[in-house]
């Protein structure tokens, strides 16, 4: 069955602008989460969405917001762009629980200049 | 504050040798671990995990150890193989909740050397 997608691969920015970002989960699987990885610091936990609602949110100023889709569909938005949130954005799909296996996307690449 | 650490950035390792890679978490909550193993331009492809009930799960090549008294666990893969070469992260979380977050370590860069 098909991965975990996200479009676009590659994303370049600048500073002040706002950006979307898309995942669309493995068919049946409910959860999507979204992670920030910088280098250095690992990943960091963005929020998750299971059927549409945001069970759980990670400590990410405001900017960073998200949503899900009735088809499990889920889009990552940050407005006002600054420089720090150059970074790896991954999105994880997943069946739901909290021991339920997650599978990640290859990532967008998001530069801001 | 780092919930879950990992203090080696980088591990080289000889083709056939053992490879330890260690990871700790100060959150006392966390009773489930995940490993995940990484390449470049790639999403991070999920390992072994293990619940705090056990102290150690094998799959294959890789085992994990669990020392909850510790509050470290390790990942070993024997015989290491140079397609290991790669970023393992060690991920935690709480199982008794519903929600799915995982937090994760900062990685450890594994190099297997033909």
């Amino acid at each position: 069955k098909a991965g975990v997608t996200q479009t676009p691969r590659y994303l370049i920015k600048t500073r002040g602008q706002q950006v979307t970002l898309s995942c669309s989960p493995i068919s049946g699987h409910r959860s999507v989460s979204w992670y920030q990885q910088t280098p250095g610091q690992g990943l960091q936990f963005l929020f998750e969405y299971f059927s549409e609602t945001q069970r759980n949110k990670g400590n990410f100023p405001g900017r960073f917001s998200g949503r899900q889709f009735s088809n499990s569909r889920s889009e990552m938005n940050v407005s006002t762009l600054e420089l720090g949130d150059s970074a790896l954005y991954l999105c994880a799909s997943s069946l739901g629980g909290a021991t339920a296996e997650a599978f990640f996307g290859q990532g967008t690449r998001l530069t801001v200049v | 504050d780092q919930q879950v650490k990992q203090n080696s950035p980088s591990l080289s390792v000889q083709e056939g040798r053992i490879s330890i890679l260690n990871c700790d978490y100060t959150n006392s909550m966390f009773d489930y671990f995940l490993w995940y193993k990484k390449y470049p331009a790639e999403g991070p492809t999920f390992l072994i995990s293990i619940s705090s009930i056990k102290d150690k799960n094998e799959d294959g090549r890789f085992t994990v150890f669990l020392n909850k008294s510790a509050k470290h666990l390790s990942l070993h893969i024997v015989p290491s193989q140079p397609g290991d070469s790669a970023v393992y992260f060690c991920a935690a979380s709480v199982s008794s909740g519903s929600a799915r977050q995982l937090t994760f370590g900062s990685g450890t860069q594994l190099t297997v050397l033909p």
